[in-house]
């Protein structure tokens, strides 16, 4: 059973266009994780987002997360073709009261143009 | 500092063969896990281990699969006998624990095993 489903799946845009990826689930998390993964590497974490409501910028990549935590969204302002990757949401569950057991989403694969 | 090392970064293997698969976690990190990733399933979660200890393999397969972590530095992700079903690519990751309020769980990824069941 996939809990989190991104949209849209494919994205193939040119450089400088804006875009957004959506993470969507009907479950709630207590943290959302946003990782990219280029071809033949494992995926890299780029943000964590830990309370409903809350945006973080990394440069051109704003992240939020949805008040209610089930969602977030990731939108890259002026998109460059080193964008290029699979971007993967992954939601955090506490599990046993310790560790945050990381659900991952569908992935969109972006492709940027020169 | 080294990453997270797997090996092998490639095999190819025949159906019925036993595969072992190999993860050196980041010193230090005291969680472990195993993932699957597909073009049609995604990244999948198969087991992970808190200090040496397996806590959740729900996502383990079936009895063909098997995962050991004999000490902190080094574990083993076994299909015997494997299948042509089974080709993936297969993820190892590390963490430390979370504590406090605010866990953030961050995964660091090794650069995968890609493995071809013929």
């Amino acid at each position: 059973t996939q809990l989190l489903e991104q949209s849209p799946q494919f994205l193939s845009i040119q450089e400088g266009e804006n875009l957004t990826v959506y993470c969507n689930s009907s479950s709630v998390f207590s943290s959302l994780q946003w990782y990219r993964q280029e071809p033949g590497e494992g995926p890299v974490l780029l943000v964590t987002v830990v309370t409903g409501g809350e945006v973080k910028k990394l440069k051109r990549l704003t992240f939020q997360f949805g008040d209610a935590r089930k969602d977030s969204s990731l939108h890259i302002t002026a998109a460059q073709p080193g964008d290029t990757g699979l971007y993967l949401c992954a939601g955090g569950r506490l599990y046993g009261g310790a560790t945050n057991k990381l659900i991952f989403g569908t992935g969109t694969l972006l492709a940027v143009q020169p | 500092d080294a990453g997270v090392i797997q090996s092998p970064r490639h095999e190819v293997t025949e159906m019925g063969q036993e595969v072992t698969l190999r993860c050196k976690p980041i010193s230090g990190h005291d969680y472990l896990f195993w993932y699957r990733q597909t073009m049609m399933r995604g990244l999948e979660l198969l087991i992970y281990f808190n200090n040496n200890v397996p806590i959740d393999d729900s996502g383990m397969p079936e009895d063909r699969f098997s995962a050991k972590m004999p000490n902190a530095s080094f574990s083993t992700l076994k299909i015997q006998p494997s299948e042509p079903r089974d080709s993936a690519v297969y993820f190892c990751a590390s963490s430390w624990g979370t504590s406090g309020a605010g866990p953030t769980g961050e995964l660091f990824f090794g650069e995968g095993s890609r493995l071809t069941v013929l």
